[in-house]
């Protein structure tokens, strides 16, 4: 079966910069994905990676290494509205639309 | 384009209860999932649907159940509720039967707890 370990909980100030790492277990890989989700609210997709090597999307970057079977999530410039839970997720098989999240990283930004 | 909707969005209930909740995907889209979220294990997948058949389920028992309309909208069932079951449960659609870039749209979600 599949399993991501995350940690649990993640404190930074506004303005720096922070880094959420994520390591799996997969039968099989088909791209890690991460997602915000705030508090009452639904998890929104943030960014995916299919090949190793870094992605950018504004203040938010997502890196892969296939062969250590680990990504992180780089949150940069942080905001308090950033305050979040973060969850990486991977498919759980290669057909279908099932995911795998981890377990989520709550990320608490003060100013 | 309307996102997500899933109803109700609370439900109180006792222990040997049944539950219903409801999802509508968004517009076009023809496949729904399911999970559950509750604060120790994070979300974890029920199962999901495309074109009306269950493709795949995760490790839940049969109390949990659901289906899928001809118009992509989604139920699912919870029998003989249990303390347990208490939990944010969660819809999410995308368009194919696949997905592209893992991205699932997902509803606010129905919160049920059981007394």
């Amino acid at each position: 079966g599949q399993s991501l370990e995350q940690p649990s909980e993640v404190t930074a100030v506004e303005g720096a910069i922070v880094q959420i790492n994520c390591t799996y277990q997969t039968s099989g890989f088909y791209g890690l994905s991460w997602y915000q989700q705030h508090d009452g609210g639904a998890p929104t997709f943030l960014s995916y990676n299919a090949l190793d090597g870094l992605e950018e999307t504004g203040r938010f970057s997502s890196f892969l290494s296939r062969s250590d079977s680990y990504g992180y999530l780089l949150l940069q410039e942080l905001q308090m509205k950033d305050s979040a839970s973060y969850f990486c997720a991977v498919r759980a098989d290669q057909a279908g639309t099932a995911l795998i999240f981890g377990k989520g990283t709550t990320l608490s930004v003060s100013s | 384009k309307a996102g997500v909707t899933q109803t109700p969005r609370y439900l109180i209930k006792t222990r040997g209860q049944q539950v219903t909740l409801s999802c509508s995907p968004i517009s076009g889209h023809r496949s729904v999932s399911w999970y559950q979220q509750t604060p120790g294990q994070g979300l974890q997948f029920l199962f999901e649907y495309f074109s009306e058949t269950q493709r795949n389920k995760g490790n839940f028992p049969g109390r949990f159940s659901g289906r899928q309309f001809s118009n992509s909208r989604s139920e699912m069932n919870v029998s003989t509720l249990e303390l347990g079951d208490s939990a944010l449960y969660l819809c999410a659609s995308s368009p194919g039967q696949t997905l592209a870039k893992n991205i699932q749209y997902f509803g606010a979600g129905t919160r049920l707890s059981v007394l």
